[in-house]
């Protein structure tokens, strides 16, 4: 069974710093892996996937990268600003069809002004 | 645009009420999911629909069921609400097949008193 895991569940920075989040994983089969953000009693809201033949992804500030043999992915939020501030989530993709997610707990980060 | 829209927002039942939790979407997405969060468990897949006519158990079903009734449309419902099942629900879709990225709706929150 796929297990999914980030830590740390919550992190706080001085706005300005750059983020840098962790998501491991068990099962190295994986299709692909997704980041998402999730603001206070709001919905997930997509950022970067990452194809499993991919090593990364980037969009703007944020670039994130895939290890598939160690089972690992960052995320790097450069020069963090307050709007950061949100709880962060990854989800693995096990299969081509069906497209069910395993997601990790998430962390929460703060960016203080 | 819409993406994928949930209704309630909120919800209060008493123990032992049933309710149906509506999901549509308007992205003509092949597949559609049923999640909730719950602190310190991360989202769980509770049924998902990989295509219309079809539908799966996930991690967690016991309690639910669901329909599909449409490409658009994947509704859940709480036959005999439990207090176990207060819960933020999120209902998400995306594509079958390639990237597969996924869009949630906004979440419903639901309190068994």
């Amino acid at each position: 069974k796929q297990e999914v895991t980030q830590i740390p569940a919550a992190l706080s920075v001085p706005e300005g710093e750059n983020l840098v989040l962790n998501c491991s994983f068990t099962d190295s089969a994986i299709y692909n892996l997704q980041w998402f953000r999730q603001d206070p009693g709001k919905g997930l809201t997509s950022l970067l996937l990452i194809q499993s033949s991919q090593r990364e992804q980037t969009s703007g500030r944020l670039n994130a990268s895939l290890d598939k043999s160690s089972g690992r992915s960052t995320l790097y939020i450069a020069a963090s600003q307050p709007g950061d501030s949100a709880t962060y989530l990854c989800a693995v993709r096990r299969g081509a069809a069906g497209n069910k997610l395993t997601f990790g707990g998430g962390t929460r980060v703060l960016v203080k002004p | 645009n819409a993406g994928v829209t949930q209704t309630p927002k909120f919800q209060v039942l008493k123990t032992g009420q049933s309710m149906t939790l509506q999901c549509a979407q308007d992205m003509n997405h092949n597949s559609m999911y049923w999640y909730r969060q719950d602190p310190g468990m991360g989202l769980r897949l509770i049924y998902y629909s990989a295509s219309e006519g079809t539908t799966d158990k996930g991690e967690v079903p016991n309690g639910y069921n669901v329909s599909r009734l449409n490409k658009r449309e994947f509704s859940l419902r709480l036959e005999s609400a439990a207090p176990s099942q207060t819960s933020v629900y999120f209902c998400a879709s995306s594509e079958a097949t390639g990237a597969g990225i996924a869009f949630f709706g906004q979440g419903t929150r639901l309190t068994v008193v």
